[in-house]
């Protein structure tokens, strides 16, 4: 059974603390994107990797940090630098690069700090 | 620098008639553009997408899209709309690698 996978759906964490989302995928994508959602902000490019062991910073890559070391997981960590993190997260796939290819999304992962 | 508009926050419809949720990008370059629709607390599901060719691009679920590249334009349209098409839509733009969505449109149809 194909796709994305993200846990936990949902996640409570204190200020201050650093907390890592998971993104997995099967099926054989090259390119791997976090993106955030807030209401009324649609959504927002966080990182991006089109290959393995690479990936560039989106529009809001500050606060943030990610590794692509397998093709099939792409982890984002959510650091205390980051000044407003609770939203929803979700993490996508597509082949080639991303160039042409339409998006895959996971279920997404609701972060709230408190 | 890419970007992606969607003018209307919501837009509502009767059952049965047709609809139209409007996107305008700017983008240097040969756009990649993209409809995905995202119903409550999910990921988003894809619908459409043009690259190249006829303007005219059909999608699931009886959506279309038409491409204008004078008015910069990538409307979603439906002949007929169902109160399950009720959702959030999101026009993308792909450039480079890179995605850019709008801030989305919120369709309510009506029975």
């Amino acid at each position: 059974d194909g796709g994305i996978t993200q846990s936990p759906k949902y996640l409570f964490r204190k200020e201050g603390q650093n907390v890592t989302l998971s993104c997995e995928q099967n099926l054989n994508h090259d390119a791997m994107y976090w993106y955030r959602q807030d209401p009324g902000q649609g959504l927002r490019l966080i990182y991006y990797s089109q290959i393995v062991n690479d990936f560039q910073k989106g529009d809001i890559a500050e606060g943030y940090s990610v590794s692509r070391e397998k093709k099939e997981s792409f982890p984002l960590t959510v650091t205390s630098a980051q000044k407003n993190p609770t939203a929803f997260y979700l993490c996508a796939s597509s082949d080639s690069g991303g160039l042409s290819y339409e998006q895959y999304f996971g279920p997404g992962t609701r972060l709230t700090v408190t | 620098a890419q970007s992606v508009a969607q003018p209307e926050d919501q837009v509502n419809v009767a059952e049965g008639n047709p609809l139209t949720v409007k996107c305008t990008y700017s983008v240097s370059g040969n756009p990649y553009l993209f409809w995905y629709v995202q119903y409550p607390n999910r990921g988003l599901q894809f619908l459409l997408k043009y690259i190249t060719g006829d303007n005219l691009v059909k999608g699931s679920y009886g959506f279309e899209a038409e491409f204008n590249k004078s008015q910069t334009s990538f409307h979603l349209k439906k002949p007929s709309a169902l109160v399950s098409d009720s959702a959030l839509y999101f026009c993308a733009l792909t450039n480079a690698g890179k995605s850019t969505f709008g801030d989305g449109t919120t369709l309510t149809v009506k029975p």
